[in-house]
């Protein structure tokens, strides 16, 4: 099954842009990512899916037009343009492997994003 | 509009059974491409994988976990309930239960997403 790797944190001051990273582990370079939202104390949201393509389907909810993805490689980023206070969360990545009884979701150790 | 929330002991002793309720509103697990997951977190770590259970009554169970999981549903009560068996303090996390639609390949998401219940296990 992949494995999916985020740093730990990362910043950006407000009215700025920064990007996410997510990277998928050798060999699972077809593989889509789901993106997800988690403010504090909160239970995380889906912000939108990201292939080689970019974005597959549609945005989550009420996301931003400031949030897009872009995917390359085993890179499936997040971008998030003209930072917000609101923006300040945790960020995961997560992927579906296998099908059947051999079925699994995974996620990515998550990044903290600090708005300054 | 789909809303999911865990209810559930706070606090389990070690070695103890772990019963968790997920009440939802907005769906029915009897409809087609429905489905019902559980997916924890520890304080301050990543989000794992625990479950899913769909409209047909399929499971699927994390490997490393299997052995101490069962999802069930009740489609009456618009509640899926998860147990967990023989917990120990490394089960400690906040445990969230999500909504899952696989009616079209690219809805195959989890969201949304309980609040979640946070469980402590001590003795």
């Amino acid at each position: 099954q992949p494995v999916l790797t985020q740093p730990p944190s990362a910043s950006a001051s407000l009215g700025a842009s920064v990007t996410l990273t997510c990277t998928l582990s050798s060999g699972y370079s077809h593989y889509k990512v789901d993106w997800y939202q988690q403010r504090p104390g909160k239970g995380p949201r889906f912000v939108m899916r990201v292939g080689t393509g970019g974005i597959v389907g549609s945005k989550g909810d009420g996301i931003s037009d400031r949030f897009s993805v872009l995917g390359s490689g085993l890179s499936r980023n997040l971008s998030i343009k003209n930072i917000q206070e609101e923006d300040e969360s945790d960020y995961h990545c997560g992927a579906d492997h296998g099908s059947g009884s051999n079925f699994v979701s995974v996620f990515g150790g998550g990044t903290k994003l600090t708005v300054l | 509009q789909i809303t999911l929330k865990e209810s559930g002991p706070t606090l389990v002793k070690p070695t103890q059974t772990l019963t968790l309720t997920c009440t939802f509103s907005g769906f029915s697990l009897s409809t087609s491409g429905m489905g019902v997951a559980w997916i924890r977190q520890p304080p301050g770590k990543a989000l794992e994988w625990l479950a899913l259970i769909y409209w047909d009554d399929d499971k699927r169970y994390s490997p490393s976990l299997k052995s101490r999981l069962t999802i069930t549903k009740d489609t009456s009560k618009n509640q899926v309930v998860l147990t967990m068996t023989n917990m120990d303090p490394v089960d400690t996390a906040t445990y969230f239960c999500a909504h899952r639609d696989v009616t079209t390949i690219d809805t195959t998401y989890y969201g949304p997403w309980g609040q979640g219940a946070l469980v402590t296990v001590s003795s």
